[in-house]
């Protein structure tokens, strides 16, 4: 069974940093690109950031460019998000979903949420 | 950066009803559209690839159509399980985008 477990989330202060982990199973890591989408309370989705099989290739939404960084280790079967200089616009459920075009399967998601 | 635009924001449909959802792109994105269901306080869950392709675990009553700019999914006969917010997403350019979501309630 595919399992994509997020973690790292919580209250952080803006401005500050957090470091998003997402742990998978039941398939080959390596075989697939990942991504991160997020969504607000009570908003829609919004896809943050993919990164390709071997990492060799990035991609993020404009508004956290810059300011995320996604990585992954396939020996470890795991995708990162580290995220540096939060805003309050960045509070969210971040998820962790396999595929860079349209994501087959979901993790639960991990919430942030950016607060003084 | 390609908008999706889906319409209506809202439908109000009883079961066994037919539901009618749109989507539309800022430019033509060929059959690259994905949609998603979604339900309070789960992950999206892929519901059609490619514009037309049934994901696994989604009955036949769940069709999509449609190409370059105007896409519609269809629900011919609403089941209770089916009433869930419904979002649109392009995968033809970078970065990916998403509409900001159909909910279908109950009537």
């Amino acid at each position: 069974e595919v399992q994509l477990v997020e973690s790292g989330g919580g209250l952080v202060q803006p401005g500050g940093s957090l470091r998003l982990s997402c742990a998978a199973s039941g398939f080959t890591f390596s075989g697939y690109w990942m991504t991160w989408v997020r969504q607000a309370p009570g908003k829609g989705l919004e896809w943050v950031a993919s990164i390709k099989e071997d990492g060799s290739e990035k991609y993020y939404v404009d508004s956290v460019e810059g300011r995320f960084t996604i990585s992954r280790d396939n020996a470890k079967k795991s995708l990162s998000l580290q995220m540096n200089s939060l805003r309050g616009e960045d509070t969210a459920v971040y998820h962790c979903a396999r595929g860079g075009g349209s994501p087959d399967c979901w993790g639960r998601g991990t919430l942030v949420t950016v607060s003084s | 950066e390609i908008v999706l635009t889906q319409s209506p924001a809202t439908l109000s449909l009883s079961p066994g009803e037919r539901a009618t959802l749109s989507c539309r792109a800022s430019l033509s994105i060929s059959s690259h559209l994905a949609w998603y269901q979604q339900k309070p306080g789960q992950a999206p869950r892929l519901l059609i690839y490619d514009a037309s392709n049934r994901a696994t675990g989604f009955p036949a009553r769940f069709s999509g159509s449609g190409s370059g700019t105007d896409f519609t999914l269809t629900i011919s006969s609403l089941e209770p399980e089916d009433f869930a917010v419904y979002y649109c997403q392009q995968r033809s350019n970078w970065p990916r985008t998403f509409g900001q979501g159909t909910k279908v309630e109950i009537k």
